[in-house]
């Protein structure tokens, strides 16, 4: 089993609608928890970051944290067609030297 | 600030042949990181470096890979003999965490390799 499980999509939405993207964990030790999004051919960027439980907003975009249920989210409002990309968590312990663990990354497509 | 510059872009070699990557990290930038990433296997940690001095390389495939970083501003990625199933997008990411907090990973946009 992986350590973080992300459903790859792709993920298809009309222009507007409300996406919720995932990821699943098993080590309890991350408390720093990203996500980052990749446009074809180029690196990822990161788009969010929280640290531990809770909720973070930016614009359009909201990242939840469920500690307790090894589980979190990031949502996009009002999606546009720009918002198509790879979108991949990311995790890591807390104050760690190690390197990020990475999702296998969900494919959006946002149509016009 | 320019951000993580890698290069080359595209690379296109014959199985056998020697590959150089390079990366110039973001100035400041204490810690530089080489992934891999595959359509089927993702994102791989290969090695990275805290202060210049390689940390943890287990993510390194085999002996044909070496990476090396002389100096602060640059790294670079050496696989020899590259194979064709090394092809792949290599990305080099750099970070600082002051006091400890990981704030996650500025990427390069990669050097796309394929051997022949």
């Amino acid at each position: 089993q992986k350590e973080v499980e992300q459903d790859p999509g792709p993920l298809s939405v009309p222009e507007g609608a409300i996406v919720s993207l995932n990821c699943t964990y098993s080590n309890s030790a991350f408390q720093y928890f990203m996500w980052y999004r990749q446009y074809s051919r180029k690196g990822p960027e990161l788009l969010m970051y929280t640290y531990s439980s809770g909720n973070k907003e930016d614009g359009r975009f909201t990242a939840q944290v469920d500690k307790s249920s090894k589980y979190i989210s990031l949502f996009i409002r009002d999606s546009q067609p720009s918002d198509s990309a790879t979108y991949l968590c990311a995790m890591s312990p807390s104050g760690s030297a190690r390197q990020l663990t990475f999702g296998s990354g969900t494919q959006l497509t946002v149509l016009p | 600030d320019a951000g993580v510059i890698q290069s080359p872009r595209h690379e296109v070699t014959e199985m056998g042949q020697e590959v150089t990557l390079r990366c110039k990290p973001i100035s400041g930038h204490d810690y530089l990181f080489w992934y891999r990433q595959t359509m089927m296997r993702g994102l791989e940690l290969l090695i990275y470096f805290n202060n210049n001095v390689p940390i943890d390389d287990s993510g390194m495939p085999e002996d044909r890979f070496s990476a090396k970083m002389p100096n602060a501003s640059f790294s670079t990625l050496k696989i020899q003999p590259s194979e064709p199933r090394d092809s792949a997008v290599y990305f080099c990411a750099s970070t600082v965490r002051p006091g400890g907090r990981n704030y996650g990973y500025t990427f390069g946009s990669g050097t796309r390799l394929t051997v022949v």
